[in-house]
C-alpha cells in the first residue's frame, strides 16, 4: 500500500514556542492530507483537511491561528502549533489521500507525538 | 459525526476466527464501508473496504448484509499482533473525511 511518512515521531517542547510537525506521502501525490489528534484512550479527532495550494479546512473547534496547516506541494503537509501549552500535548496523525486506482483510499502516517512541558 | 456503531470490546482466542460487527443504518448508496485498525501508539494502518459485494484480501474478509445496513470484519485466524483497536467508517468514494467512531478494542488471548 501507499506510504505516509511523519516527522518527527516525537517531540517535546517548552511551553509558549512552536513546533511543526510534517507529513510526506513518499510514493504517490496527494491533493488532499488530514490532520487528526488523539489522546489517550480516546478516537482520532478530525482537525483539518489541508489541499494542496490553497487554505486548510477546519474542523469546528479547531483554531486555526494556533494549528496552522501548509500543503505547498503534492507530497508535503506542514501542522504546526503555535504558542504550545501542555494541554496541547497529544498524538497527532495525517493522512493522504491515495489515487483514484486505490479506490481513493486514505492512508495514515504513524503518528507525532508531541509533549509540551 | 461518524455513522457507524460498533461494541467497545471484544476477545478472541489466538487461532480462532474474530468477528467483528458494525452497524450503519444511515449508510447511503455510494457510501463505501472502511475498515482501519489502530495498534497502540501508531497510525491506523488499512485492512480492508467494499460497497455491497463481499470482500477479501490477504488480511481480512468484509461481510456486507444485502440491506447494506451492517457488515462484519472477519480475521480468519487471528493472533496476538492483531490485538488493536477496530474501526469500522462509511465514505463516499470521492469524498474526504474520515470521521471515526469509538471503534473496537480486540483482544486476542493466547
Amino acid at each position: 500500500g501507499a506510504v505516509v511518512s511523519q516527522h518527527p515521531s516525537w517531540v517535546i517542547c517548552k511551553s509558549g514556542t512552536s513546533v511543526k510537525i510534517e507529513c510526506r506521502s513518499l510514493d504517490f501525490q496527494a491533493t488532499t492530507m488530514f490532520w487528526y489528534r488523539q489522546f489517550p484512550k480516546q478516537s482520532l479527532m478530525l482537525m483539518a483537511t489541508s489541499n494542496e495550494g490553497s487554505k486548510a479546512t477546519y474542523e469546528q473547534g479547531v483554531e486555526k491561528d494556533k494549528f496552522l496547516i501548509n500543503h505547498a506541494s503534492l507530497t508535503l503537509s506542514t501542522l504546526t502549533v503555535t504558542s504550545a501549552h501542555p494541554e496541547d500535548s497529544s498524538f497527532y496523525i495525517c493522512s493522504a489521500r491515495g489515487a483514484a486506482e486505490s479506490g481513493n483510499t486514505i492512508y495514515f502516517g504513524e503518528g507525532s507525538w508531541l509533549t509540551v512541558v | 459525526d461518524a455513522k457507524t456503531t460498533q461494541p467497545p470490546s471484544m476477545d478472541c482466542a489466538e487461532g480462532r476466527a474474530a468477528n467483528l460487527p458494525c452497524n450503519h443504518s444511515t449508510i447511503s448508496g455510494n457510501e463505501y464501508v472502511y475498515w482501519y485498525r489502530q495498534i497502540h501508539s501508531q497510525g491506523p494502518q488499512y485492512i480492508i473496504h467494499g460497497l455491497k459485494n463481499n470482500e477479501t484480501n490477504e488480511m481480512a474478509s468484509l461481510i456486507i448484509t444485502e440491506d447494506r445496513k451492517s457488515s462484519t470484519l472477519i480475521l480468519p485466524h487471528a493472533t496476538l499482533r492483531d490485538t488493536a483497536v477496530y474501526y469500522c467508517i462509511v465514505r463516499d468514494r470521492t469524498g474526504n473525511q474520515f470521521y471515526f467512531g469509538t471503534g473496537t478494542s480486540l483482544t486476542v488471548i493466547p
